[in-house]
């Protein structure tokens, strides 16, 4: 059973460039979020998607969009990259949160560096 | 506003020690707690999950309780391995809000 995967595992930017990246869930999960984590910080809360729509969102500026695809995969894409942009984004998918038993799964997180 | 905090902020024992490790959070109304380990540069694993009506939970030498009316967790690491050393992260969850997590217990065993 494969678990969420990530892409790509590390990624250099130079200022005010467009950035994307991917994650799909793991097998059987169908809402994915997205969370950013500074160097010795804990993950902050990007945004969360179910059924192809943003559905919670945290406080990261329009520059921070997502999308969700049929197969619920999804992307985050960043737009003007900062240097503060620089950290490691993690993906985590789950079961439709319709319910308090249900437990969030974390990729392997894909490293961000803007120069 | 939900604030997590973990303590200690690091922690570096010989192997063998019994540990105890530290998250409060300020609002009470959270529908479960889960503990995460995380290798240095690497994603999350989830350790525990404790629903709000749960007061504990156990796996292997972990385990991990729940005091939601003082907005209180622990996690117990009984007779630590140089293979535990990672950060230990705590988070809450409203619904389906968002994880709030602490910044982390860096925890070092040494032979």
């Amino acid at each position: 059973d494969a678990g969420v995967t990530q892409s790509p595992t590390h990624l250099i930017k130079t200022r005010g460039q467009q950035v994307t990246l991917r994650c799909s869930p793991k097998s059987g999960h169908d809402t994915v979020s997205w969370y950013q984590q500074a160097l010795g910080q804990g993950p902050q809360f990007i945004f969360q998607y179910y059924e192809e729509e943003e559905r919670q969102r945290g406080n990261f500026p329009d520059r921070f969009s997502g999308h969700q695809f049929p197969n619920y995969s999804s992307e985050l894409n960043v737009n003007a990259l900062w240097l503060g942009d620089s950290a490691l984004y993690l993906c985590a998918s789950t079961f439709k949160p319709t319910g308090t038993f249900y437990e969030q799964y974390f990729g392997p997180g894909t490293r961000l560096t803007v120069t | 506003k939900q604030e997590v905090t973990q303590i200690p902020a690091a922690l570096s024992v010989p192997e063998g020690e019994n540990l105890v490790l530290n998250c409060s959070f300020t609002d009470s109304a959270i529908y479960n707690l889960q503990w995460f380990r995380q290798d240095p540069g690497k994603g999350l694993t989830s350790l525990l999950l404790i629903q709000s009506s749960q007061r504990e939970q156990t796996s292997g030498r972990l385990n991990a309780s729940l005091d939601k009316s003082s907005g209180r967790s622990t996690l117990y690491i009984a007779a630590s391995q140089p293979g535990d050393s990672a950060t230990y992260l705590c988070a809450v969850r409203r619904g389906t809000d968002k994880l709030i997590f602490g910044t982390g217990t860096r925890l070092q065993v040494f032979p």
